[in-house]
């Protein structure tokens, strides 16, 4: 079964650029979940998606942050214009209904200069 | 906010010694799960542990769960060098979502 993919591994941009990360979650699974992990913390929900609706984007900057998933699938986390405390690794995470485990994809790399 | 908290921060041990790492957290729980993050990698699900339940084994990994305390730790017996990694406990949020700590940084030493 192939797993959660993650585009790109690593991007630099600086302050006040835009950048866009894309996330295919497992087959068949219908909740999605990006998560920002700063360097030594633990990762921290952006939004959850079941199937193409938002369940939670509490803690979703929505002035800068903005994230979609079309069809359902695959999602994009857009980031416009970006700051320097921006600069973490994000997430993608799915899992099938349930309280069950969920899987993470490698991540993307952000470094905002 | 920040419900489950691992201690200690960081620890170092030798190949083939026991790594015990610990997680509290504030509210009730369903269960709890525990995660390994690999440097520069995603996470990695360990293993479940309801609320119901007070002990739970996988090959040489042991999870305890005392709801009284609000606590859980996780036991890696016989450690290996592959063990090194960051090891964080997470809750479920009101929708499913996970609540991570900061996390143990384990090295093991050959």
């Amino acid at each position: 079964e192939a797993g959660v993919a993650q585009s790109p591994r690593y991007k630099i941009i600086e302050k006040r650029q835009s950048v866009a990360f894309w996330c295919n979650p497992i087959s068949g699974h219908a909740t999605l979940y990006w998560y920002q992990q700063i360097l030594g913390q633990g990762p921290k929900l952006l939004i959850q998606f079941q199937n193409n609706g938002v369940v939670d984007d509490s803690q979703l900057p929505k002035d800068r942050f903005s994230a979609e998933r079309l069809k359902g699938v695959d999602s994009t986390l857009k980031i416009q214009p970006a700051k320097l405390e921006d600069s973490a690794v994000y997430l993608c995470a799915s899992s099938s209904t349930g309280p069950n485990e969920q899987y993470f994809g490698p991540g993307t790399r952000l470094t905002v200069t | 906010s920040q419900q489950g908290e691992e201690d200690p921060q960081a620890l170092s041990i030798q190949e083939g010694e026991n790594a015990t790492m610990n997680c509290s957290y504030k509210t009730s729980i369903n269960n709890l799960q525990w995660y390994r993050q690999n440097s520069g990698r995603g996470l990695v699900h360990l293993i479940l542990i309801r609320s119901n339940e007070r002990e739970k084994h996988s090959g040489r990994l042991r999870v305890t769960l005392d709801t009284s305390k609000k606590s859980s730790s996780l036991l890696i017996t016989a450690s290996r060098a592959a063990d090194t990694a960051s090891y964080f406990c997470a809750t479920e949020g009101s929708q499913g979502n996970l609540i991570f700590g900061k996390g143990t940084k384990l090295s093991v030493k050959p």
